[in-house]
């Protein structure tokens, strides 16, 4: 079942703009990550943060996680066109063996 | 750097036909997982598998079958493709103890 549903579904923005991303999920959880796809390729690791931490920076992305709200965002800075992609949540709720639970996707268009 | 192969970038068989996705890892990755990717529903964990000739479902299985021989090999097969297999499907690995995957580059699925 799917657990991370990230709002929007999709984000069209200027280059140079900030883009923030949404994620919510259900159960508990050990930690958060952030992918991102694009079009019609594979899923490219972001950033991980533990349900211990609350914010987290990474170049150009700051996540941030609310483990009372069960949600986390995404912030990617200063966009640029070589972002548009989509961008996907997923948490390890297991416990067990790396397996993960993904959302549904936020598509992210950054125009010149 | 990781890197996963998948087979094929493009598939197309008929309705009936087995059909055989295979998914090499390159660093002796202990876990590997089969996602199938539809629009609006995100990935979805069809099997993984934590090590050689070792399987466990995911969230959709129907349909679908595996196999692991050698460690760095992940196959996904269809017994008897029919046209909502239809899809993006998605090879990952992973380190035991780490919940970062590692995605090949997909093969989309057509069946007619």
């Amino acid at each position: 079942s799917q657990q991370g549903e990230e709002d929007p579904q999709a984000l069209s923005i200027q280059e140079g703009e900030n883009a923030t991303m949404n994620c919510s999920y259900k159960t508990s959880i050990n930690n958060l990550q952030w992918y991102r796809q694009n079009s019609g390729r594979g899923l490219v690791h972001l950033i991980l943060i533990r349900s211990n931490e609350r914010e987290k920076h990474s170049g150009r992305l700051r996540v941030t996680l609310d483990t009372s709200k069960k949600s986390s965002s995404l912030l990617i800075t200063a966009s640029r066109a070589a972002d548009t992609a989509s961008y996907f949540c997923a948490t390890d709720n297991t416990g067990t063996a790396s397996k993960l639970t993904f959302g549904t996707g936020t598509r992210l268009q950054v125009t010149l | 750097d990781v890197k996963v192969t998948q087979s094929s970038r493009y598939l197309v068989k008929r309705t009936g036909e087995k059909v055989f996705l295979e998914c090499v890892q390159d660093m002796d990755h202990e876990n590997m997982f089969w996602y199938r990717q539809d629009p609006g529903l995100g990935l979805r964990l069809i099997y993984f598998s934590y090590d050689v000739k070792m399987k466990e479902k995911g969230d959709i299985p129907e349909g679908y079958s595996v196999s692991r021989e050698k460690k760095e090999r992940f196959s996904l097969i269809l017994e008897s493709a029919s046209t909502n297999q239809t899809s993006m499907y998605l090879c990952a690995s992973s380190w035991t103890g780490s919940d970062t995957q590692y995605f090949g580059p997909g093969t989309r699925l057509t069946v007619l």
